[in-house]
């Protein structure tokens, strides 16, 4: 059981170019998250996705999109890089979000260093 | 909205000390609570939670008790080690999403 994988571990951009993180989780979990960590401000939300096929904003989406390929599978990609996206970026999976509002743990890949110079 | 306030780091302690770190939380309704602990070059992972009001939530000497009148989860254990060193996050889940605090760093010297 790999549990969350993410590919790259670390990542260079110039401004203006386009990539795609990659995640994956193997544990049937029907909910994944993308989130940003930045120094002194915890993580936030970037886009989250509560079952296959759907997608939601999360707190901070401008400058990204999402796209849930598959239930394993939820990739992020920044169209048009700039500096204000250098940040570690997690992706994390949970069992489920249920109508009632409550969300069970989540699981985190190691997460992906980025760069925009 | 929500959001959760821990107490702000780093926090410094010697091997064998108390430790406390503070976390208080604005939300309506019931949500769950979370300690997340996160080592260096790691992604974050669950130290302990619970779910209701009253609960104790405990793991690996760890310990948090879900206190609604006073909202807060604050995170305990009795004797640190060194291998404790790391930066530790309260949070809450609500309406399918998650609420993190800014985290707390500690710190473990021998």
């Amino acid at each position: 059981n790999a549990g969350v994988t993410q590919t790259p571990k670390f990542q260079v951009l110039k401004t203006g170019q386009s990539m795609t993180l990659q995640c994956a989780q193997d544990m049937n979990h029907n909910s994944m998250y993308w989130y940003r960590q930045d120094p002194g401000m915890g993580l936030r939300l970037i886009y989250y996705s509560a079952s296959e096929g759907t997608t939601d904003k999360g707190e901070v989406p401008n400058g990204y999109n999402v796209s849930r390929l598959n239930k394993r599978e939820f990739s992020l990609r920044l169209e048009s890089a700039a500096p204000s996206q250098t940040s570690v970026y997690f992706c994390a999976s949970s069992v489920e979000a249920r109508g009632d509002g409550y969300t069970d743990t989540q699981y985190f890949g190691p997460g992906t260093r980025l760069t925009v110079l | 909205g929500d959001s959760v306030t821990q107490m702000e780091g780093p926090v410094t302690l010697s091997e064998e000390a108390f430790l406390t770190i503070n976390c208080t939380y604005t939300a309506t309704g019931y949500p769950s609570l979370f300690w997340y602990v996160q080592y260096p070059g790691e992604g974050l992972q669950l130290l302990l939670k619970a779910t209701k009001a009253d609960d104790k939530g405990s793991n690996k000497g760890f310990e948090a008790t879900y206190r609604k009148e006073t909202t807060s989860f604050h995170l305990e254990k009795g004797s640190v080690q060194v291998s404790d060193s790391a930066v530790y996050f309260c949070a809450l889940s609500r309406s399918s999403k998650s609420t993190f605090g800014d985290g707390t760093t500690l710190t473990v010297k021998p």
